[in-house]
């Protein structure tokens, strides 16, 4: 079965940076984008970016252009998001999430971590 | 962007009810809509794509419909587990959105 396993929660002070890793397992790590999300208190969800495992290319929303890399190894199968300079704002819980397409031809967000829960605050 | 809204924020039921959520896009965006559960320290769930189409394994209590701009999730006969808040999420354009959310609590 699918999962998506994500490394555990963080606390971190303004100006560090964070590295979360997302273990995949149960299917072909290499043919299906991963999206980082994330979700502040009070908030909804947040579209960070997406790495595709099969050859590293990314692309990172605008408002974490330049603070944001994501990255994947794919001998172990697993996802890397890393957030730079952190702020307060910064606090939420982070997810990856599986993109996955079928013959139907409709894409979706079918399996995602359980989330790594981030505090930032001096 | 396109932007999702969802009504109402909040919803109190009981047990057995049937409830409909919604969501409305700022601009057409065909039957490109999913719908997700979430639950504190739960990963998410995603119970609807394509706007009606249910993910293999969700209860069929749980219905989409809609197409264009206006979009609603059913639930039929409430379940304890049930209670949760309710996303919709649009994948027509980048980048994907989300809707705020709908908090459905037990009455």
């Amino acid at each position: 079965q699918v999962q998506l396993v994500q490394s555990g929660a963080e606390v971190k002070k303004p100006g560090a940076s964070l590295k979360v890793s997302c273990k995949a397992s149960g299917y072909a790590f290499s043919d299906y984008y991963m999206y980082w999300m994330r979700q502040a208190p009070g908030q909804g969800l947040e579209w960070m970016g997406w790495v595709n495992p099969n050859n590293g290319a990314t692309k990172y929303a605008q408002n974490f252009q330049g603070r944001v890399t994501m990255t994947r190894d794919t001998s172990i199968s697993t996802a890397y998001m890393e957030l730079t300079n952190l702020k307060s704002d910064d606090t939420a819980v982070y997810y990856c999430t599986r993109y996955y397409f079928d013959s139907s031809g409709y894409f979706r967000f079918d399996f995602w971590g359980q989330g790594t829960r981030v505090s930032v605050s001096s | 962007d396109i932007q999702m809204t969802q009504s109402p924020s909040s919803l109190s039921a009981s047990v057995g009810d049937r409830v409909t959520l919604s969501c409305r896009a700022s601009q057409s965006i065909s039957n490109f809509v999913n719908w997700f559960q979430l639950k504190p320290g739960e990963a998410p769930k995603l119970l609807i794509y394509a706007a009606s189409i249910s993910q293999t394994g969700v209860p069929s209590r749980f219905t989409g419909s809609g197409s264009g701009t206006d979009f609603t999730l059913t639930i039929t006969s409430l379940q304890p587990e049930d209670f949760a808040t309710y996303y919709c999420q649009q994948n027509y354009g980048v980048p994907f959105t989300f809707g705020p959310g709908t908090k459905l609590d037990i009455k």
